[in-house]
């Protein structure tokens, strides 16, 4: 079965502190893997995909396809970053994406 | 470049009615796809349309229906509404089908259902 699982509802750090958010993936093939993330009041927008290997905001992910995992990683968290994250994977020649529960982040001040 | 537009933004429905919603992509895309957002079930695939075919299919029942026009602008309609449709749906369009778009999503749609 396809599916994605994030394990934490909710992330709170402090201002400065490393971030890495969790995200682990079954799917027989090879998925794309996506990062999206949600502000306060903001529509849904990509932050990362596996394929692109970049660094966006300072955020980086990569795929581990031995552990099935696309952890997001930030060495100093932001105020800014307080959001939601939503880890999603890709399968096939369509555009349907399969959805983790998400984690909240919070960064303290 | 105008982004996703979704109407309307809320909607307050009664047991047993139909609703339409609607998602103009941004102009050149030709896909569009449909979530549904709840607190319990997070987001869920609903269907996908790329040139006014349906490409994709979630596991909803057959209440929920979709179509594209030739415009690529879309509507889904869910019929003889139940509490449980109540949720934010979101529309995401992408250039086409490739690995290599990014898909954009709306504002999304609140439905209400009482």
């Amino acid at each position: 079965a396809q599916r994605v699982t994030q394990p934490e509802k909710l992330l709170s750090v402090f201002k400065g502190a490393p971030v890495e958010l969790k995200c682990n993936y079954s799917y027989s093939g090879s998925p794309e893997l996506f990062w999206y993330v949600q502000y306060s009041r903001q529509r849904l927008q990509l932050l990362l995909r596996h394929i692109s290997r970049e660094s966006i905001k300072g955020f980086t992910a990569d795929l581990n396809k031995g552990e099935t995992s696309f952890h997001l990683k930030k060495p100093f968290a932001q105020e800014e970053d307080s959001a939601m994250y939503y880890c999603a994977l890709r399968g096939g020649a369509t555009n349907k994406l399969i959805f983790g529960t998400g984690t909240l982040l919070a960064v303290q001040p | 470049k105008a982004g996703v537009t979704q109407t309307p933004r809320y909607l307050i429905k009664t047991r047993g009615q139909q609703v339409t919603l609607s998602c103009s992509p941004i102009s050149g895309h030709r896909s569009v796809s449909w979530y549904q957002q709840t607190p319990g079930q997070g987001l869920q695939f609903l269907f996908e349309y790329f040139s006014e075919t349906q490409r994709n299919k979630g596991n909803f029942p057959g209440r929920f229906s979709g179509r594209q026009f030739s415009n690529s602008r879309s509507e889904m309609n869910v019929s003889t509404l139940e509490l449980g449709d109540s949720a934010l749906y979101l529309c995401a369009s992408s250039i086409s089908g490739t690995r290599t778009y990014e898909q954009y999503f709306g504002p999304g749609t609140r439905l209400t259902v009482t």
